[in-house]
């Protein structure tokens, strides 16, 4: 069984400070990786993924992630917050292959709040 | 354009009442699910459906039918609503080979 933990449901930063949102994550085999944002009353969107390779990923809205297989870990990075980074944001994992290894395992999710 | 669709977006019902959620992808995925969210507990996975007429259960089905009879549609039943099914619905895709889900706009339901 898959499963994830997100350190911390609230982080709170400055705008323009760093900002770190830490997972961690239980796999049987090596993972995929993921992190989605949820901004108020939204759907949910993809910032970025690891399938293989480089283990260093880089997504949208200048966010990125490593993924450290010693450590079990993908935590999220962006080097300056700002005031629209605010929302939910959830790791997720999957098992690589096709059919019931699409299923996402999320984390409970981590609510960022920047302040001016 | 390339999107998931759900329908109703808001729906506030009773207990007992049966009721449908829509789901619709035009990308012609395989591979589509249902997840539920509730605060504290992240996204959790009720059914999915790796192809027509082919659904499994996921982590949450209790309370829950699905069906598959077209390539694009997936809806959610709730054929007795109770309270505690009162949460936050997406309906996902997946594009074959990428492991990467597209995610419906979602649908709060509220159950009395």
């Amino acid at each position: 069984a898959q499963s994830v933990t997100q350190l911390g449901s609230h982080v709170s930063v400055s705008e323009g400070a760093l900002v770190l949102l830490r997972c961690n994550y239980s796999s049987s085999v090596p993972p995929y990786l993921f992190w989605y944002v949820q901004y108020p009353n939204q759907g949910l969107q993809l910032l970025l993924k690891y399938t293989t390779g480089a283990t260093l990923v880089k997504g949208i809205n200048g966010f990125e992630a490593e993924f450290k297989k010693s450590e079990t870990s993908f935590h999220l990075t962006k080097p300056s917050a700002h005031m629209s980074d605010a929302a939910e944001y959830f790791c997720a994992v999957s098992r690589p292959g096709g059919g019931s290894n699409y299923k996402l395992t999320f984390g409970k999710g981590t609510l960022l709040t920047v302040n001016p | 354009e390339a999107q998931v669709t759900q329908n109703p977006r808001y729906l506030i019902t009773v207990t007992g009442k049966k009721l449908t959620v829509t789901c619709s992808q035009n990308m012609n995925h395989e591979y589509m699910s249902w997840y539920r969210q509730d605060p504290g507990l992240g996204l959790r996975q009720i059914y999915y459906s790796m192809n027509v007429e082919v659904t499994d259960k996921g982590d949450v089905p209790e309370g829950y039918k699905v069906s598959r009879k077209e390539k694009r549609n997936f809806p959610l039943i709730l054929e007795s609503p109770s309270p505690n099914q009162t949460s936050l619905y997406f309906c996902a895709s997946v594009k074959q080979g990428s492991n990467e889900q597209y995610f419906g706009p979602g649908t709060r339901l509220t159950v009395t």
